[in-house]
Formats: structure tokens, sequence, C-alpha cells
């Protein structure tokens, strides 16, 4: 099992849809949660930190569920710039380890 | 500076030749990361480098791959008689991480590795 596994997609949606990305991870005792955006040949930038109790961003909301080793992110009213790549992120183990990326979902939000 | 830097932005080498990528991260960044991304693909890890603890050289793809963090500051990744597989772009990425747990990752613009 890979250590981070997101479905790449593509997802392509009309403007004002809703859209879930899934993102899974392999080792229980991973902590530390984020996703990430990645715009077509720019570096990787933070989208939001993922924490236990689930949390929200204005129109993106993330989920952690630890029993399934699960993590989602929900974007509501999509925007044309919404488009880019979503990359999962989660740390290799305990507190200290390397984080890893998943390869990313790619998302198209058209008008 | 305010962000990470990376140099030689674009380098074209030819196959067997040695390579040096330089990083030079946030100051006062305990951790430093290098990614590989090739074309299309995600984010391939290679190295992580957090404080005085020994590096994570998992990631690494042969032998051929190395790297050295000087004075818990500057980092250059080294790749010898590369390969046109080892064509991509190499990232740096610099956090304030800690062993209580992993923070935020603050991205160069990345070297881009061309092999002939």
């Amino acid at each position: 099992r890979k250590e981070v596994e997101q479905d790449p997609g593509p997802f392509n949606v009309p403007e004002g849809a809703t859209v879930a990305f899934n993102c899974t991870y392999s080792n229980s005792a991973s902590q530390s949660f984020f996703w990430y955006r990645q715009d077509c040949r720019k570096e990787p930038k933070l989208l939001m930190s993922v924490y236990s109790s689930g949390n929200e961003d204005g129109r993106f909301t993330a989920q952690l569920n630890r029993a399934s080793q699960y993590i989602s992110l929900l974007i509501r009213d999509s925007k044309l710039s919404d488009s880019a790549t979503y990359l999962c992120v989660v740390n290799k183990g305990q507190a200290g380890t390397a984080l890893i990326f998943g390869k990313g979902t790619t998302l198209s939000v058209s008008s | 500076g305010a962000g990470v830097s990376q140099s030689p932005s674009n380098k074209v080498t030819e196959k067997g030749k040695d390579v040096e990528l330089r990083c030079d991260p946030i100051s006062g960044h305990t951790a430093l990361y290098w990614y590989r991304q090739s074309l299309g693909q995600g984010l391939e890890f290679l190295i992580y480098f957090q404080g005085n603890s020994a590096p994570d050289k998992s990631g690494l793809p042969s032998d051929r791959f190395s790297a050295e963090r000087t004075g818990g500051s500057v980092s250059t990744l080294t790749i010898q008689r590369t390969q046109q597989e080892d064509s991509a772009v190499y990232l740096c990425a610099s956090s304030s991480d800690s062993a209580s747990g992993a923070n935020v990752l603050t991205f160069g613009a990345g070297s881009r590795l061309t092999v002939l």
C-alpha cells in the first residue's frame, strides 16, 4: 500500500458545484495532515492544515478519520480560480518524521 | 531573504556529468526537504533534514544521489553520473518543524534539470 494515495481525477465540474477529494494514508502513527494546492508549473502552497475535529476555511472543509486513515477535502461553490492540483500530505509516522505527498487530484472548474 | 531560494533555476547537462543543486532555506527554519517532480507526476520525497538529527535519506533513488546541509542552513543536492531519467524539477522546502510535529512547508521555485 502506498504511503499516501489519492484519486488522480481529473474532476471536471461547473462553477458553483461542490466537489470532494479523498485521500488515504498507510501509517496509523501519522500525526500531521495537510492539503496543498499546486498550480501548473508552480511550486505547491499550503491550502489548509487538517485537524482531528475537522476544520473549515471559507468554502473549504477538511476532515480527518483516524480509524479509517482517511482525509477529505470539500470545496463548495467552486470558482474558476479553484482549478489546480490538490495534494494530500501526511507525515511518515510519529512526530518529527518527513512529510510525504500524494500524487494529487486535478480539478478543472469551467464556466 | 524572505523565501526559499534555489539555484540554478535551470540546468541542462549531458548524461554522465555531475550536477549540484543549491537550496537556501528561510532563516531559522530547522527542517529542510528535497523533493523531485517529474513532468505530470507527483512530488517524490528524496531527503529530510531536521535540526541536528540524522537526515532521513530513505527517498534517495540511488547512491548517485547525495545531499548535505552545512551549518544547519544551506543545502546542496548532488547527482553524480546523471542519467536521462534524472530529468525533473527538484524542489526544496523548509519549515519550522520540531520534534513535536510538522509545520507548514515553504517551497522554493525549484531547479529544473534536463539531462541530454
